[in-house]
């Protein structure tokens, strides 16, 4: 089983370009979720999903986007890339949370 | 809003030293605790789960123990080794949410 999958691991964007972090896994879990992760700041949850066509925000929503059409894939959108949003992002999913939560390995995104 | 808090923020013993994390959290009200070990540039990889229901969980050398009352939960690494050193992150669980604590960034000296 390949899991959670994110791509790409590292990213550099310049200031106002927009992409999209792509997360797929192939365990058949309806939660996904997308956390930020910044130097002695814990991760962050940024949006959740409980099921395919569903999303809800999190702690820090604000400059993304995402969307849930299939149950495998969590794509999550930036719009206009700011420097603030330098940081590395987890992709994660579960079956149910009471039993706990598969990570990704990462992107790094840079903002320049 | 739940707040998980970790503390030691770093530590470093030498090899084969017992060691405790520790771990609190604000809102008693959770559904799980678990713990996470990260390596520099890389993921999360789970350690240990942890119901509501429960007192605490072992595998191999770790042992980690939740106390919902108080709000604590301690992982405890006995006969620390070098492959150890990694940072240690808990995280509760509170209606749909993952929350995160800072982390302890443990260095075990050979």
């Amino acid at each position: 089983n390949a899991g959670v999958t994110q791509t790409p691991k590292f990213r550099i964007l310049k200031i106002g370009q927009s992409m999209t972090l792509q997360c797929a896994q192939d365990m058949n879990h309806n939660y996904m979720y997308w956390y930020r992760q910044d130097p002695g700041m814990g991760l962050k949850l940024i949006y959740y999903s409980v099921g395919a066509g569903i999303t809800d925000k999190g702690e820090v929503p604000n400059g993304y986007n995402v969307s849930r059409s299939t149950t495998e894939d969590f794509p999550l959108r930036l719009e206009l890339a700011a420097p603030s949003q330098t940081s590395v992002y987890f992709c994660a999913s579960s079956h149910d949370p009471d039993y706990g939560y598969t990570f990704g390995s990462g992107t790094r995104l840079t903002v320049v | 809003k739940q707040e998980v808090t970790q503390i030691p923020a770093a530590l470093s013993v030498p090899e084969g030293e017992n060691l405790v994390l520790n771990c609190s959290f604000t809102d008693s009200a959770i559904y799980n605790l678990q713990w996470f070990r990260q390596d520099p540039g890389k993921g999360l990889t789970s350690l240990l789960l942890i119901q509501s229901s429960q007192r605490e969980q072992t595998s191999g050398r770790l042992n980690a123990s939740l106390d919902k009352s108080s709000g604590r939960s301690t992982l405890y690494i006995a006969a620390s080794q070098p492959g150890d050193s990694a940072t240690y992150l808990c995280a509760v669980v509170t209606g749909n949410q993952f929350y995160f604590g800072t982390g302890t960034s443990l260095t075990v000296i050979p």
